[in-house]
Formats: structure tokens, C-alpha cells, sequence
């Protein structure tokens, strides 16, 4: 079956400016996860859903990232007033249910210049 | 607070021989530990999940063992082939405030060498 998409796969913003990235995962799972991966690193934790709902959103570096899952399936990261330091690769992945294995989609590329 | 590090963070070997990449992670409580394979520019792809209670899983080339109380696991490719080079991340899934969320290394960089 289909994998994790993303969408879109780059996105070259201006500082200051919003930007939504989607991420469609495997049908039927019902944990979404969400990372951001810099350059030589590893990935980091933002938030992951149970359903609708954000069962852990510490990772969210400030208030201007939200993310939203309203019908437990796809989900939107948002960021407002974007950063030079909010460069990175955003990562979406899903789970059949939190604890299982987890399957990642091939990220989002966000340039801030 | 969990940390999760692997060692050496590049590693090139010629073809033909046997791949052993470490992880190490502070803290013993967790719940499983998960192996993936990033390829340049791409997302991750899951290799091998160990739950906590088990000592070692295997998958055709590959066989990762886990030893939680000395938090480490290491990760075994057997005859290495041109097509195994990418970066391997090792990632700790903790218990209760950790749920769900994966801790990951920064990954170790392989290079086969026809």
C-alpha cells in the first residue's frame, strides 16, 4: 500500500512569511509524528497525535508552530513567522498505534532566507 | 533526560565485509529501540525494531542486538555490499513521559567500497 507522503517536498520562503506542510500518512494508522531534521543530525521530536488529538507537543520549539489533525488522518504543521533558523528538513511519520513501529515519509525541505 | 549516541559517526569499509555500527543511550527505560537507513536526501526507512524485553532481531543480512542494561545496541550488516552505504540512525523509545516519541542518535555515515 501507498506510504507516508508529504507535501510539499521543498519550500523556499522569505523570513517573516507563513508556511503549511502537509503530511498524509498509511491508512488506517492512527499515530502522526512530526520531526525536524538539520543537516548532520539526527531527527528531533516535535509533536505526535493519537487521533485528532496532540497527545505530546513538547517538542515545539515556540509558539509560533502549531500543528493540526482535525479528522485523524492527515495533518498540517504550521509555522507563522518563519526564521532564518527554521531551515530544515520536517519529517512526518505514523504509527499503527503509539509504540509500534514507526514509518517515516520522505520530508519537506524548508528553506528560510 | 535521554541521549542517545553513536559511534564513530563515518565509517568505510571495502566490500565483502561485515558492517558493526553502536548505539549507546543513557537511560535503561525504554520501551523499544529502532534502526533505520537514510539514504541522501531521502526520508528514513525502518530496518529493525527490538522491544525492550528482547535480546536481538534479525532480518536477512541484518541482525541488531540489545543489551538495555548497559544501554547499548549495535547493529551487525553481514557482507557488505556498494548498496548498503547511507547513514544508519539508531532511535529510543522511552516509557510513560517519553511515549511515542523516538530519541534518535545523529547516525553513523557508511561508505562500501567496491
Amino acid at each position: 500500500g501507498a506510504g507516508v507522503s508529504q507535501t510539499p517536498s521543498n519550500k523556499v520562503t522569505e523570513k517573516g512569511k507563513y508556511v503549511e506542510l502537509r503530511c498524509d500518512p498509511i491508512s488506517g494508522h492512527t499515530a502522526l509524528y512530526w520531526y525536524r531534521q538539520s543537516l548532520g543530525q539526527g531527527p528531533e521530536f516535535l509533536i505526535y497525535f493519537q487521533g485528532t488529538g496532540a497527545a505530546d507537543d513538547s517538542g515545539l520549539p515556540n509558539d509560533r508552530f502549531f500543528a493540526v489533525r482535525p479528522e485523524g488522518s492527515v495533518s498540517t504543521l504550521k509555522i507563522q513567522r518563519t526564521e532564518r533558523g527554521d531551515s530544515a528538513v520536517y519529517l512526518c511519520a505514523s504509527s499503527a498505534s503509539p509504540g509500534d513501529t514507526q514509518y517515516f515519509g520522505p520530508g519537506t525541505r524548508l528553506t528560510v532566507l | 533526560k535521554q541521549e542517545v549516541t553513536q559511534i564513530p559517526a563515518a565509517l568505510s569499509v571495502p566490500e565483502g565485509e561485515n558492517l558493526v555500527l553502536n548505539c549507546s543511550f543513557t537511560d535503561s527505560a525504554i520501551y523499544n529501540l529502532q534502526w533505520f537507513r537514510q539514504d541522501p536526501g531521502k526520508g528514513l526507512t525502518s530496518l529493525l525494531l527490538i522491544q525492550s524485553s528482547q535480546r536481538e532481531q534479525t532480518s536477512g543480512r541484518l541482525n541488531a542486538s540489545l543489551d538495555k542494561s548497559s544501554g547499548r545496541s549495535t547493529l551487525y550488516i553481514a557482507a557488505s555490499q556498494p548498496g548498503d552505504s547511507a547513514t544508519y540512525l539508531c532511535a529510543v523509545q522511552g516509557t510513560t513521559d517519553s511515549w511515542g516519541k523516538l530519541q534518535f542518535g545523529a547516525g553513523t555515515q557508511v561508505v562500501v567500497t567496491p
